[in-house]
């Protein structure tokens, strides 16, 4: 498969363990940040996303935390599975066209 | 629903040759996008439009033209390829709700080798 990001950090967790990727973003105006997940040889997907004026948000087995005061965001993963390997992008919405990506984490699943 | 399609998925070129990535969506978004992703530099915005008949600059625009067609299609063109444009080119859209953006959906991408 595709190659995404040779040099990328990378977070190894047990399935069934809870993970959490960190993202330190650049510009305290965003006020819009979104999570991707991107497979090997795939486009990015979206995950799940949080305004500014909020600080937590979660969904399906996922939770996003937002710290505004040290321009934080956190993706926490629950009980993670083997699908869930792939390598994740924080992104800010710096002005309301553009998004600004991160250089992305390597999440490895182990059995 | 495709989403958002690109072709064609794998180019090789050389040197000089030119290009053109064509880009379709059928979500009725305004914004279209057109990144790069290089091997642990994440992606990086070459061009968008936030709406039919607008074009913008993205980060890193040199040695690329875009043209949005219409609100479905978004072309990204290369008119003498280098070597350095050797990388993954994934297209994108977006919407609007009550004029807040929305997240950003992506094609599957064009893995492009310039020799």
């Amino acid at each position: 498969g595709e190659s995404v990001g040779l040099h990328l950090p990378t977070l190894s967790v047990q399935e069934g363990d809870n993970s959490i990727i960190n993202c330190a973003y650049s510009n305290s105006a965003s006020d819009y940040f979104i999570w991707y997940k991107q497979e090997s040889g795939k486009g990015p997907q979206f995950i799940i996303d949080i305004r500014s004026n909020m600080d937590k948000r979660q969904g399906q087995r996922v939770t996003v935390l937002l710290n505004k005061t040290v321009k934080h965001l956190s993706l926490q993963i629950a009980a993670t599975q083997p699908g869930d390997s792939a390598v994740y992008f924080c992104a800010e919405n710096i002005t309301p066209d553009k998004l600004i990506f991160g250089t992305g984490t390597r999440l490895q699943v182990f059995p | 629903n495709a989403g958002v399609t690109q072709t064609p998925k794998f180019q090789v070129l050389k040197t000089g040759q030119s290009m053109t990535l064509q880009c379709a969506q059928d979500m009725n978004h305004n914004s279209m996008y057109w990144y790069r992703q290089d091997p642990g530099m994440g992606l990086r915005l070459i061009y968008y439009s936030a709406s039919e008949g607008t074009t913008d600059k993205g980060e890193v625009p040199n040695g690329y033209n875009v043209s949005r067609l219409n609100k479905r299609e978004f072309s990204l063109r290369l008119e003498s390829a280098a070597p350095s444009q050797t990388s993954v080119y994934f297209c994108a859209s977006s919407g609007t709700y009550r004029g807040l953006s929305e997240e950003q959906f992506f094609g599957p991408g064009t893995r492009l080798t310039v020799l």
